[in-house]
């Protein structure tokens, strides 16, 4: 049973580019949850999401990034227009049906924006 | 709300010796409680986490924590540590089952270091 994946690993960008992130969830998992890692610090929460439902996305900075997690396909985290205080790890972590389902932690996508 | 603190973002052992690293929590509901290490450009590994059962938890490589409501910590130990031990070491808190939402909150991470 494949573990999340999540690519690209490490992504480059120019201040003004796009970024487009993608997460597949462990097999059976219907849960999906994004974090942000900025240098030096622990990982803060952006956005809960099950399919084709965006259900907390207080963590969301309020321009310039979406997610979505289609009905088919893997989840996809967008930034607009980056800057350079986008550059960060980046992880996802998916989870069961249960309230009580560990999320498990992709190896996440290390954006550098030049 | 949920807010997750670790005392000491670098700790030192050496070989053999006691790993403590601390995590205090503060909860308005029941909290599940974890520890996850992190390596060196890697992802999140869950070490050990508390539901509300036991409040001695067993994890992972020798891992484990205690959880104390009296003193809202969760620290994490090892009787003895390996050099494979050096790793960044985070404390999480999630709402249970009476809510809080199934985000975790992160401390800020406990970068261990493994001396010879």
């Amino acid at each position: 049973n494949a573990g999340v994946m999540q690519n690209p690993r490490h992504l480059v960008r120019r201040r003004g580019q796009e970024a487009r992130l993608r997460c597949s969830p462990m097999k059976g998992h219907s849960h999906v949850y994004w974090y942000r890692q900025l240098p030096e610090e622990g990982l803060k929460f952006m956005v809960y999401l099950q399919k084709e439902n965006i259900i907390d996305e207080s963590g969301m900075p309020k321009e310039r990034f979406s997610a979505e997690f289609p009905k088919e396909g893997p989840s996809i985290l967008r930034i607009q227009q980056v800057v350079r205080g986008d550059s960060a790890a980046y992880f996802c972590a998916s989870a069961g049906l249960s309230i009580e389902n560990e999320q498990f932690f992709g190896p996440g996508t290390r954006l550098t924006v030049l | 709300a949920q807010s997750v603190t670790q005392l000491g973002s670098h700790v030192s052992v050496s070989e053999g010796a006691l790993v403590l690293l601390r995590c205090n929590y503060s909860s308005s509901v029941p909290p599940y409680l974890f520890w996850y290490v992190q390596y060196p450009n890697q992802g999140l590994q869950l070490l050990l986490k508390y539901t509300s059962a036991a409040t001695l938890v067993k994890g992972i490589n020798g891992f484990e924590a205690e959880f104390k409501k009296s003193e809202t910590s969760f620290h994490l130990t090892k009787p003895s540590a390996h050099m494979s031990d050096a790793a960044e070491y985070f404390c999480a808190v999630r709402g249970g089952l009476t809510g809080g939402g199934n985000k975790l909150t992160f401390g800020t991470g406990t970068q261990l270091k493994v001396e010879l």
